[in-house]
């Protein structure tokens, strides 16, 4: 089991442009939450995903967007990018009723 | 609100010597408090949950519920444990959301 990945390692965009950043959970997991983490801060939760749908949002503004698919995996989708939107962004996964979160490598995301 | 506090962005020590990484927390409800690690290229990874009582690699923290505190802590630092060090809490509630603070980097001097 490769764990959690994510998928692009990097990213570079302009402002105003959309994004799409890729998830796919731990082996046995069901459960998928987004987290943003800029330079020099603790991560930021965003969102979580269970049964493909919404089930938990931090304070992020509507144009942060996810989906869960049947498999479990997940995507994260920011519209009109900000240059504050510049941060790693990490996928968690989890299985419901353990309270414990693994961890993706993380998607850099650059807005120039 | 929910909030981690962890006071100092980087502590230094040299090897051999206690190291003692601060954690404060605000939540009215009864979190559950982890802490999480960062080595040098490597993701973030899960050290230890206050409710599981452990002690890994060496390292134990106490839930001081009076105190809102989440100390970690180490009798003798090791090379190996320099890292970045995030304490973290979430509701007792299954795969709830984690509230972060915002690191502290411990560097450990030979």
């Amino acid at each position: 089991d490769a764990g959690v990945t994510q998928s692009p390692t990097h990213l570079i965009k302009t402002r105003g442009q959309q994004v799409t950043l890729r998830c796919s959970p731990k082996s046995g997991h069901d459960t998928v939450s987004w987290y943003q983490q800029a330079l020099g801060q603790g991560p930021q939760f965003i969102f979580q995903y269970y049964e493909e749908e919404e089930r938990q949002r931090g304070n992020f503004p509507d144009r942060f967007s996810g989906h869960q698919f049947p498999n479990y995996s997940s995507e994260l989708n920011v519209n009109a990018l900000l240059l504050g939107d510049s941060a790693l962004y990490l996928c968690a996964s989890s299985f419901t009723g353990v309270n414990e979160q693994f961890f993706g490598p993380g998607t850099r995301l650059t807005v120039l | 609100a929910q909030r981690v506090t962890q006071p100092e962005k980087l502590l230094s020590v040299f090897k051999g010597a206690p190291v003692e990484l601060k954690c404060n927390y605000s939540y009215s409800g009864s979190p559950e408090l982890f802490w999480y690690v960062q080595y040098s290229r490597q993701r973030l990874q899960l050290l230890l949950r206050h409710i599981s009582r452990e002690s890994i690699k060496g390292f134990t923290a106490d839930l001081n519920k009076g105190e809102t505190s989440f100390h970690l802590k180490k009798p003798f630092a090791q090379e190996e444990d320099s890292a970045m060090y995030y304490c973290a809490l979430s509701l007792y509630s299954s795969a709830s959301k984690i509230i972060f603070g915002s690191g502290t980097r411990l560097s450990i001097r030979p």
